[in-house]
């Protein structure tokens, strides 16, 4: 059964405490993403990857970072320097390329940070 | 920089109505876009994905169109069920390395 796992769905962080999302995808898909949404707002990409042990910065990624030592799985890191880090986080995978591609996403990770 | 934009904001009709939802974008240089449905507190599910290259897309009730020129698509959904019910966002790409997410449009379909 092909598709995304983000874990935990819930997290709860006390401020000035780095935290890691996890995201693991059995697509084989060599794209992964890192979105974050805020209440009433679209979907801002904070970082993505097109292959292993590369990744680039999206619109928002200061605060946060990412590791891709595997295919199959991309966490992201919010460090006590993201100065609101309290949103839902998304994370997705796709085929990469400039053809026809679809990015599938997982059930997303709630965090709160008081 | 590749902006997205959707009206309506919100829509509330009842049950059997069709729907149009429209989708804006700045720059027409792209490869793909890609329409979303996102219920409360989860994450997207793909509905369609339409090619540059293409005009529409449909996929059962649902019916996608595309006017890359002119910086436009729509979500056409016929016969409205409670059940369609979620937030709709449209994403086109940005020069196919990513995509860039619309605000969403907010939909109510009432028995």
């Amino acid at each position: 059964d092909g598709g995304i796992t983000q874990s935990p769905k819930y997290l709860f962080r006390k401020e000035g405490q780095n935290v890691t999302l996890s995201c693991e995808q059995n697509l084989n898909h060599d794209a992964m993403y890192w979105y974050r949404q805020d209440p009433g707002q679209g979907l801002r990409l904070i970082y993505y990857s097109q292959i292993v042990n590369d990744f680039q910065k999206g619109d928002i990624a200061e605060g946060y970072s990412v590791s891709r030592e595997k295919k199959e799985s991309f966490p992201l890191t919010v460090t006590s320097a993201q100065k609101n880090p309290t949103a839902f986080y998304l994370c997705a995978s796709s085929i990469p390329g400039q053809g026809s591609y679809e990015q599938y996403f997982g059930p997303g990770t709630r965090l709160t940070v008081t | 920089k590749q902006e997205v934009t959707q009206i309506p904001a919100a829509l509330s009709v009842p049950e059997g109505e069709n729907l149009v939802l429209n989708c804006s974008f700045t720059d027409s240089a792209i490869y793909n876009l890609q329409w979303f449905r996102q219920d409360p507190g989860k994450g997207l599910t793909s509905l369609l994905l339409i090619q540059s290259s293409q005009r529409e897309q449909t996929s059962g009730r649902l019916n996608a169109s595309l006017d890359k020129s002119s910086g436009r698509s729509t979500l056409y959904i016929a016969a409205s069920q409670p059940g369609d019910s979620a937030t709709y966002l449209c994403a086109p790409d940005n020069y196919g390395q990513n995509f860039v997410f619309g605000p969403g449009t907010r939909l109510s379909v009432l028995p």
